[in-house]
């Protein structure tokens, strides 16, 4: 039984940079492929990128591509996304899930704010 | 970058059936864009009801189905009960990278 548990809510200024972690439990990360899905307030859901296996890289989607690095330190079993530049368009919840999308995090909402 | 689109919203009578479908602006849907199918209600992380076109994982009540029909990848509710209402979100996969639908806001009434 895969368990994530991700870092709480975040309040950031514009032009910051957020780090999210994905602590995970009951597998190794070695095991897993992770990927992150954001979701902004009444929107719907939207990928941002995720480990595949087959190329052995991890892929971003096109429009964060520059601005989110998804990092993992198989030490600790813990992924990161880190998001930078952020303006208040990137208000979400951010979701580590695997990549079958069999498990998710609780989602760790950050919000962009002056 | 592809669109996927779905349906803005659907109803469905309970015990009703209905189809939500899933399109790619690049084409027709086939397996290999490896079809899911996801269930959110409000407040909620979303959770898989479909995965690879038509697999169901374990918590997946048996009234969900999964197809490709007419170019599109679809999800089937047939027997609708209140507790289906919420949003459906469809994912595909191009060369790795994914892309989710927009979402269909289904109501039993």
């Amino acid at each position: 039984q895969v368990q994530l548990v991700q870092s709480g809510a975040e309040v950031k200024k514009p032009g910051a940079s957020v780090k999210v972690s994905c602590k995970v439990s009951g597998y190794t990360l070695t095991e897993l492929s992770m990927h992150w899905v954001r979701q902004a307030p009444g929107k719907g859901l939207e990928w941002m990128g995720g480990f595949d296996p087959e190329d052995g890289e991890t892929i971003y989607a096109q429009k964060f591509q520059g601005r989110v690095t998804m990092t993992e330190d198989t030490s600790t079993d813990t992924a990161y996304m880190e998001l930078s530049s952020l303006r208040s368009e990137d208000t979400a919840v951010y979701y580590c899930a695997t990549d079958d999308y069999g498990d998710w995090g609780q989602g760790t909402l950050v919000t962009v704010s002056s | 970058q592809a669109v996927v689109t779905q349906e803005p919203s659907l109803t469905v009578s309970p015990g009703g059936t209905v189809t939500l479908t899933c399109g790619s602006s690049t084409g027709a849907v086939t397996s290999g864009h490896y079809p899911y199918w996801f269930q959110q209600k409000p407040g909620q992380a979303p959770r898989t009801l479909i995965y690879d076109t038509s697999n169901k994982h374990s918590w997946t009540p048996a009234r969900f189905s999964g197809s490709l029909l007419g170019g599109k990848a679809a999800l089937t509710l047939s027997g609708a009960q209140p507790e289906d209402e919420a949003e459906y979100y469809c994912l595909l996969s191009y060369s790795g990278a994914r892309q989710f639908g927009g979402g269909t806001k289904l109501t039993v009434l």
